[in-house]
């Protein structure tokens, strides 16, 4: 089992459209939380931290439940710039960097 | 400010030969990652330099693999002898001093071909 779990999608959704995506984690010891963004043939980019309590970046909501070991990944209002891969991102112990990635979802947002 | 650089962007080498590839960190940033995205796969961790000391290199997959962080600066991860199944992308990742700051930059990545 992958440590970090996603569906790949991809997610093709009109303009203006609200899309979710889900992650699960296997190692409830995990610490930290994050969304990444990878445009294509680039290097990905920190969208968004996770927080227990969900937190909200302009359209981007992400959520936490610690419980059943999942991440989501909320977009309102999708622009064509949305599309991309979005990684869900764990950190391990506190005394790590180590980031362990899932594979990524591709979203395509279509005019 | 730069950003996290590597050199080179591209690399296309026969099976056995030996590549080197080279990553700039942000100025300052102590943290220092090796990550790699095989065809297919998700994006794994390699190793982690905390200014020229190994911090953690749980994710190097065998002995031909060599990084080396000479003076905590500029990094490079030799590949002697190269693999067909070493072909991949290879990102460099820096961030500020301690662990706990975990905002990662990371470099445009380094495009591996073995033929």
């Amino acid at each position: 089992r992958k440590e970090v779990e996603q569906d790949p999608g991809p997610f093709n959704v009109p303009e203006g459209a609200t899309v979710a995506f889900n992650c699960t984690y296997s190692n409830s010891a995990s610490q930290s939380f994050f969304w990444y963004r990878q445009d294509c043939r680039k290097e990905p980019k920190l969208l968004m931290s996770v927080y227990s309590s969900g937190n909200e970046d302009g359209r981007f909501t992400a959520q936490l439940n610690r419980a059943s070991q999942y991440i989501s990944l909320l977009i309102r209002d999708s622009k064509l710039s949305d599309s991309a891969t979005y990684l869900c991102v764990v950190k391990g112990s506190s005394n790590t960097g180590k980031l362990i990635f899932g594979q990524g979802t591709t979203l395509q947002v279509k005019p | 400010e730069a950003g996290v650089t590597q050199f080179p962007s591209h690399s296309v080498i026969e099976k056995g030969q030996t590549v080197t590839l080279r990553c700039d960190p942000i100025s300052g940033h102590d943290n220092l990652y090796w990550y790699r995205r095989v065809m297919g796969k998700e994006i794994k961790f390699l190793l982690h330099f905390v200014k020229e000391s190994k911090q953690d290199e749980s994710g190097m997959p065998n002995n031909r693999f060599l990084a080396e962080r000479t003076g905590g600066t500029y990094s490079t991860l030799k590949v002697q002898p190269a693999e067909l199944e070493d072909s991949g992308v290879y990102f460099c990742a820096s961030s500020q001093h301690g662990v706990r700051y975990e905002k990662l930059f990371f470099g445009s990545g380094t495009q591996l071909s073995v033929l």
